[in-house]
């Protein structure tokens, strides 16, 4: 019954090693969602996609890129990860503007 | 932009009281309200949401309040239970777009 699921669940790679995590939804939602999440801290959005039309957060770093091939996946590419860019990377959909986000479980990255 | 506060940071609480967990936010036009609890290494759930037009709500042990003069809204747990242990998360959604703002969270400890 999986409705966002995100691969893979722990990825580690090496610093200025570019890596890509993906996320798929079976809920159909015209909305995907990139967040950052930093050990005990909130959620921080990196960008979304309302159906093909990207949105990038102002403070989201160049080194962030995603992409939307269809409505049922979503990637997050990291060109050139640093040490600073260890973290939980949570994808999460919407049905529409204004609606319950609902979240991935998550990929931990580890950048050594 | 809008901003939310949440407080207290950590809350400890003996099995069977109550908790009560506050946020403020800055943005009236703000309209939906959610709550996440997120247990460790887990993905944040949504646990209750409220919108703007309703000043409480309630499912079992789990209630929002929500003040929009004030701009704040609250979560109360009742009995609480071991299983309640978590960190919760606020947040704040704007009408016009897409983005949740979260607060810092709460991180909850139901001492049995």
């Amino acid at each position: 019954d999986a409705m966002v699921i995100q691969n893979p669940r722990y990825q580690v790679t090496q610093f200025g090693k570019p890596v890509t995590l993906s996320c798929s939804q079976t809920l159909n939602h015209n909305v995907m969602y990139w967040y950052q999440q930093k050990s005990s801290q909130a959620p921080k959005l990196l960008f979304h996609y309302y159906d093909k039309d990207f949105n990038n957060e102002a403070d989201t770093p160049d080194n962030f890129q995603s992409r939307r091939p269809n409505t049922s996946f979503c990637f997050l590419d990291i060109r050139s990860p640093g040490l600073g860019d260890a973290a939980m990377y949570l994808c999460a959909t919407s049905r529409v503007r204004g609606y319950e986000q609902y979240f991935g479980p998550g990929t931990r990255l580890t950048v050594t | 932009g809008e901003n939310v506060e949440q407080h207290p940071s950590t809350l400890s609480v003996q099995e069977g009281d109550s908790a009560v967990i506050k946020c403020t936010y800055s943005d009236s036009a703000s309209n939906y309200f959610p709550w996440y609890k997120q247990e460790l290494g887990k993905r944040p759930q949504l646990i209750i949401d409220i919108r703007s037009n309703v000043g409480e709500k309630k499912d079992q042990r789990i209630a929002v309040t929500l003040n929009k003069t004030a701009k704040h809204f609250s979560l109360h747990i009742t009995e609480t239970q071991p299983e309640d242990s978590a960190v919760y998360f606020c947040a704040a959604l704007h009408n016009a777009g897409n983005m949740l703002t979260f607060g810092g969270g709460t991180r909850l400890m139901v001492k049995p």
